[in-house]
């Protein structure tokens, strides 16, 4: 399977508890979002690699939140203390951008489904 | 305003009819508009992907930007029921991040 990959696909945890999940990239995509969504909502912007460095962090991220991207090449997203209000399917996504080239569009993974007790 | 409005719907077709996805956007500097498909506990799917105005057509896929009245649609021809699923436009500009509206539920009916 050559597509954008997620691991685990649900997680249940208990409020205070930490999760942490994990995103395998197409393997020639150089950049790497993170989504939250909601039911009933579209997926919403929480932040994005590329290559190593994390560009960019939505304030819909907490400081409990943090994401990884240590090689470059897969990513992980660690929720701390988690609470109710976590529960959402995150969503991973990558594309392949070109220094100067045109803006492409970005492939989805399956997500993770966390539901926080 | 929310930067991206879509109808929620549900919107339900019996199956073969031509079915109409609109999505309307607040902010004008946006250049590039696509359309995902997302299935029940599915990741989306890219559907569509266009630059500036006008249409671009795939198979029983047609999209269309209508950028003065920051507007634009998604066309299904010969609705199948496996057409079924949650419709999300997603627009962007350069440089900056994708912003994905609410998503219509589309309902094909046998």
């Amino acid at each position: 399977d050559t597509g954008v990959s997620q691991d685990p696909r649900h997680k249940i945890t208990k409020r205070g508890q930490n999760v942490t999940f994990r995103c395998d990239p197409i393997s020639e995509h150089n950049r790497l979002y993170w989504y939250r969504q909601t039911l009933g909502q579209g997926p919403e912007f929480l932040t994005y690699f590329q290559n190593e460095a994390q560009l960019e962090k939505s304030r819909l991220l907490s400081d409990r939140f943090s994401a990884e991207r240590p090689k470059g090449s897969f990513s992980t997203l660690e929720i701390q203390r988690t609470e109710q209000g976590d529960s959402a399917m995150y969503l991973c996504a990558s594309n392949f951008l070109l220094a100067g080239g045109p803006q492409e569009t970005q492939y989805f993974g399956p997500g993770t489904r966390l539901l926080v007790l | 305003q929310k930067e991206v409005e879509q109808d929620p719907g549900p919107l339900s077709v019996p199956e073969g009819a031509i079915v109409s996805l609109n999505c309307t956007y607040s902010n004008s500097a946006f250049q590039y508009f696509m359309w995902y498909r997302q299935y029940s506990r599915k990741g989306p799917e890219l559907l569509m992907y266009t630059y500036s105005s006008g249409n671009k057509e795939d198979g029983r896929f047609t999209a269309q930007v209508d950028k003065s009245s920051k507007y634009i649609s998604l066309f299904i021809r010969d609705s199948q029921p496996s057409d079924s699923a949650t419709y999300l436009c997603a627009i962007k500009n350069y440089g900056q991040n994708f912003v994905f509206g609410p998503g219509t539920r589309l309902s094909v009916l046998p």
